[in-house]
């Protein structure tokens, strides 16, 4: 069974702080992983998506890692600003799982100013 | 454009009530998802259409039933559900079901049940 963790839980940085969010899973057969945020009440906006045979993805101030053989993703934000408060949420898409993504629990972020 | 528009964004509904959410995305996705998220937790699959056939039912109770017209359009028909499936319901899509494909996702609709 995949399983997805993402550690800290909950994470408070003043603003102006380079972050780094952590993802692991088990099952290192997967098509894609994918990182998502989410504000309070919202649905969940794509950030980066990380082919298996990739090893990072940038987009702005954020970089994802992906290294596959290992089970771990990291998120990189630089630079952070209180507007990139959020919960954080990595998914994977597994080679036999069809159409399903398996979500970790998340990081909720607060950057303060 | 990569939106997927789900209306209502509110729901109050007792639970007697019919009523039906809906999705809707014009990226020439074909593959449609509905899922249910609780506070504080990670989003739940409920349901996977794929080429407008249901190919996925996560053992979801009888009294959510979807419903996918066409490409396009993604519906959730809800009767007589109880308070516990008050939740935020969010839908998704994707080019395909399979394979590396990305999963864009709507604002969601927050349901209360009375």
């Amino acid at each position: 069974k995949q399983e997805v963790t993402q550690i800290p839980a909950a994470l408070s940085v003043p603003e102006g702080e380079n972050l780094v969010l952590n993802c692991s899973f088990t099952d290192s057969a997967i098509y894609n992983l994918q990182w998502f945020r989410q504000d309070p009440g919202k649905g969940l906006t794509s950030l980066l998506l990380i082919q298996s045979s990739q090893r990072e993805q940038t987009s702005g101030r954020l970089n994802a890692s992906l290294d596959k053989s290992s089970g771990r993703s990291t998120l990189y934000i630089a630079a952070s600003q209180p507007g990139d408060s959020a919960t954080y949420l990595c998914a994977v898409r597994k080679e036999t799982s069809g159409s399903r993504l398996t979500f970790g629990e998340g990081t909720q972020l607060t950057v303060n100013p | 454009d990569t939106e997927v528009t789900q209306t209502p964004k509110h729901l109050v509904m007792g639970m007697t009530n019919k009523k039906s959410l809906k999705c809707e995305q014009h990226m020439g996705h074909r593959a449609m998802y509905w899922y249910k998220q609780k506070a504080k937790k990670p989003p739940e699959l409920m349901f996977v259409y794929s080429y407008e056939k249901l190919s996925i039912n996560e053992s979801v109770p009888s009294r959510f039933s979807p419903e996918c017209p066409n490409s396009s359009l993604l519906n959730l028909h809800l009767h007589a559900l109880q308070p516990e499936d008050s939740a935020l319901y969010l839908c998704a899509s994707s080019l395909t079901g399979t394979g590396v494909t990305e999963a864009f996702f709507g604002q969601g609709t927050r349901l209360t049940v009375v």
